[in-house]
This record gives structure tokens, sequence and C-alpha cells, in this order.
């Protein structure tokens, strides 16, 4: 069974810049996660979707991020514009039966 | 609110040694799920666990050993034997009981785990 895949792996972009990241969950995974990772911390949920709806996006900053997961598969997550206190991990997750699966993140640089 | 402390920010060890890496967690749910999941060097999350907080026992896989204690909220981690390739940062998690729309997780903060040769 593959993995939740994940790219860019590294992006390095300067403040008030756009990203964008993209994920591909496990098939048949309902359940999509994005997770931000700051240095030296553990992970915090910042938009889950159930299929193509949004189940829970109470800590994404709405002013700057942006998510969507179209016919219920693959997602993208915008920043738009970068802060340097974005420069984090954006791992995205993918769950089934209660275990959730995490994909190799995508470093994100802010210079 | 949910909220998972993991006290240890980062433990040192001789290869060999066994490892206790503690959490505890805080909830007002009484159906739950308690993990860990181990992140090494490369930076992904690899599962290791799920527990369910209505059993108790504790479970050994290998050199891993969990012990549930919900009348403490604690549930901590024990590497027997330890190996180099167990260095990494440990995270301990909680969510909610299964629902329709799956289960975020809460993370503690992690434990790096170094083990020397």
């Amino acid at each position: 069974e593959a993995g939740v895949a994940q790219s860019p792996r590294y992006k390095i972009i300067e403040k008030r810049q756009s990203v964008a990241f993209w994920c591909n969950p496990i098939s048949g995974h309902a359940t999509l996660y994005w997770y931000q990772q700051i240095l030296g911390q553990g992970p915090k949920l910042l938009i889950q979707f159930q299929n193509n709806g949004v189940v829970d996006d109470s800590q994404l900053p709405k002013d700057r991020f942006s998510a969507e997961r179209l016919k219920g598969v693959d997602s993208t997550l915008k920043i738009q514009p970068a802060k340097l206190e974005d420069s984090a991990v954006y791992l995205c997750a993918s769950s089934l039966l209660g275990t959730t699966s995490f994909g190799p993140g995508t470093r994100l640089t802010v210079t | 609110a949910q909220k998972v402390t993991q006290a240890q920010t980062e433990i040192s060890v001789v290869e060999k040694e066994d490892v206790t890496l503690d959490c505890v967690y805080e909830t007002r749910d009484t159906t739950y799920y308690l993990f860990w999941y181990k992140q090494p060097p490369s930076g992904e999350l690899v599962f290791l666990i799920r527990r369910n907080s209505f059993d108790e026992q504790n479970e050994i896989s290998g050199r891993y050993s969990w012990n549930f204690q919900k009348s403490t909220s604690s549930f901590n981690f024990t590497i027997t034997a330890s190996q180099v390739v167990d260095s990494a940062v440990y995270f301990c998690a909680l969510s909610e009981a299964d629902n329709n729309a799956g289960n975020m997780l809460t993370f503690g903060g992690g434990t790096r785990l170094m083990v020397k040769p």
C-alpha cells in the first residue's frame, strides 16, 4: 500500500511570497489532515477534511492560509502571503478506522 | 480541551540501557485513544501504537512496551535494551473516540531520545 505522498519536500521563499503544498492521501482514506510542525514542537492540526468537506479549521489562520480538497482525494494547502513565523514542516496525514498515517512533510523556510 | 504533556524534552542513554518516556494527558472525554509516534531524523512520523481508553492492559511488542494508567492519566513508553537506531523524537498523542469524521490528534511536545554506542 502506497503511503501519503507530499510535494515538494523542501521550499524556500521570501516573506510576503505565496506557496502551495500538495498532498495525495492513502487510497480509500476519506479523512485528510494538514498539520504544522514548528521546529522543536509537536505537530498542530491546521485543518481536517472528511471527503471534500471541512470538519475542523478552527486553528487555520484564514487570513493567509487556505486549503481545499477537490473531488475528495488530493489536497492543496496555500499560504499567501507568507510570514517568517510560517517556517515549519507541513505534514499531510490521512486516516481510516482510527489509525492516522503521515506523509514525509514539506519543510518550508521563509526568509 | 485536550492536552498532552511530555515533561522530558531530551533523554540520553548508552546503548543497551532501558529507557522510559513519560506521557501525561488531560481530556474530558470518557472514550478516547492514545498514541505513540516515532520521528527519526528523516522527519516522517511512524505510528507505533494506538490504545483505547477502555483497555488498560499493558502491551509489549519486541523491545517496546507501554504502560497505560488511567488513574494517573499516563501512558508511558519503555524501550528495553536500547539501540542506536532508537534515536529519534517520540511523540505521545491523544484523540477523541472514533466518529464518522476521523480523529484529530493532539500531540505532546515530544521527547528527543539519543542512544549512544
